[in-house]
């Protein structure tokens, strides 16, 4: 099956800091989702993005899929940011997360 | 945005005891998913439903736990005879297709404590 790995698996930033965190996929995908999971545990979806790069607000998302990785960018950050962020590549009925990337933010 | 909701939010079960987790997925999906995370690992698959039968499932997946679509609107996940290790937060998603082309739509979760 699909391999999912993330890097780094744990960010510390100062607020106002920016980052790129990285999903690199072992397989083909048809499409690819970035989640956020707050402190409450909650799976906020932020992207779904097969291809290209999506932007929303401070948080953008880039997908290559032939070279099998995405990258989330958050810029400015602020201290709301802090959690785990996950990706899900999509490629069959059995979807794998990655690692997640644990990140705080500290004022 | 569509919601997917969980019932219970939360749950303590005695050890060898059954326990019935309940999703109501977004109404037009016709796939469904269930997750599991231990705390503070990785969200782990558990199985894929389409079509009132298993589309895939994982090793985690065993005799232990079973899957139902009882009516037209619940999804349900039964684990029989619990154990400690199945304390974990279980999510469930939905999507309106395969799940290769459109987006999935997660819970809030179950939180599962097994004592």
């Amino acid at each position: 099956g699909i391999q999912v790995e993330q890097s780094p698996p744990d960010l510390i930033l100062q607020e106002g800091a920016n980052s790129t965190l990285r999903c690199n996929f072992s397989d083909s995908v048809n499409n690819l989702q970035w989640f956020h999971q707050n402190p409450w545990g909650q799976l906020i979806n932020l992207f779904y993005i097969p291809s290209g790069t999506k932007q929303n607000g401070r948080l953008s998302a880039t997908t290559v899929a032939t070279e099998r990785y995405s990258l989330l960018y958050i810029s400015s950050s602020q201290t709301t940011d802090s959690g785990v962020y996950f990706c899900l590549p999509h490629n069959t009925d059995k979807l794998i997360f990655g690692t997640g990337t644990r990140l705080q933010v500290f004022p | 945005e569509p919601e997917v909701t969980q019932t219970p939010s939360h749950q303590v079960t005695q050890m060898g005891q059954e326990v019935i987790l309940r999703c109501v997925p977004i109404s037009n999906h016709l796939y469904f998913y269930w997750y599991r995370q231990i705390l503070g690992q990785k969200v782990e698959f558990l199985v894929s439903f389409y079509n009132n039968e298993i589309s895939e499932k994982s090793e985690i997946f065993d005799d232990q736990f079973s899957v139902e679509r009882p009516d037209g609107s619940n999804f349900t996940l039964k684990i029989r005879s619990t154990k400690l290790e199945d304390s974990a937060m279980y999510f469930c998603a939905s999507s309106e297709i395969w799940g290769g082309g459109n987006t999935i739509y997660f819970g809030e979760g179950s939180w599962l404590t097994v004592v």
